[in-house]
């Protein structure tokens, strides 16, 4: 079993739609959780990171953590065509060892 | 670019060739990582840094070697690569206990042939 698991996707949405990422894990050590957005030919931008359990929300963004779930997800409201990229969930539990997800290819048609 | 920068973007080298991927961050972080990405699998962590020493080296083949000589550069040193090592390969820096997240750097995007 992968310590994380994600869907590839690709994911396919039309503008202006509700976008629904998520992951999950098998490792209940992992206390701190990161989502990163990665353009084509670029490297990992990090979006977001929180701590333990519950909602963060930033502009148009909201990562939500259940860790009695061992579940993560990222929304984005109102998506764009210039959301379109691969998405990266990663965690740790501290101390440099993050783990990463395969990564989702999410599609915003205009 | 600020942040994380890495150079050369692209490479292309033969297998019996020696080369070096070069990363800088100015970020005042104290821990610096190589990772591995290819095609449909995760990043693949190589080696981390923490204060300039290594503090995490997953079995990775001696043909890649790293260095770290302050805690703004990041060097991977490149011979006897096989086609299978090509790859994107990115340099990342982070506080030292890494629950803020890494920040990245563009990669270099190697190709052996």
């Amino acid at each position: 079993q992968k310590e994380v698991e994600q869907d590839p996707g690709p994911l396919s949405v039309p503008e202006g739609a509700i976008v629904s990422l998520n992951c999950t894990y098998s490792n209940s050590a992992f206390q701190y959780f990161m989502w990163y957005r990665q353009y084509s030919r670029k490297g990992p931008e990090l979006l977001m990171y929180t701590y333990s359990s519950g909602n963060k929300e930033d502009g148009r963004f909201t990562a939500q953590v259940d860790k009695s779930s061992k579940y993560i997800s990222l929304f984005i409201r109102d998506s764009q065509p210039s959301d379109s990229a691969t998405y990266l969930c990663a965690m740790t539990p501290g101390f440099q060892k993050l783990v990463f997800g395969t990564g989702t290819r999410l599609l915003v048609s205009p | 670019e600020t942040g994380v920068t890495q150079t050369p973007r692209h490479l292309v080298m033969g297998m019996t060739n020696k080369k070096s991927l070069k990363c800088e961050q100015h970020l005042g972080h104290n821990a610096m990582y190589w990772y591995k990405q290819s095609a449909k699998k995760p990043l693949e962590l190589m080696f981390v840094y923490s204060l300039e020493e290594r503090v995490e080296n997953n079995s990775v083949p001696s043909r890649f070697s790293p260095e770290c000589p302050n805690s703004s550069h990041l060097f991977l040193h490149l011979h006897t690569l096989q086609p299978e090592d090509s790859a994107l390969y990115l340099c990342a820096s982070s506080q030292d206990s890494g629950g803020d997240g890494a920040f990245f750097g563009q990669g270099t995007r190697l190709t052996v042939v």
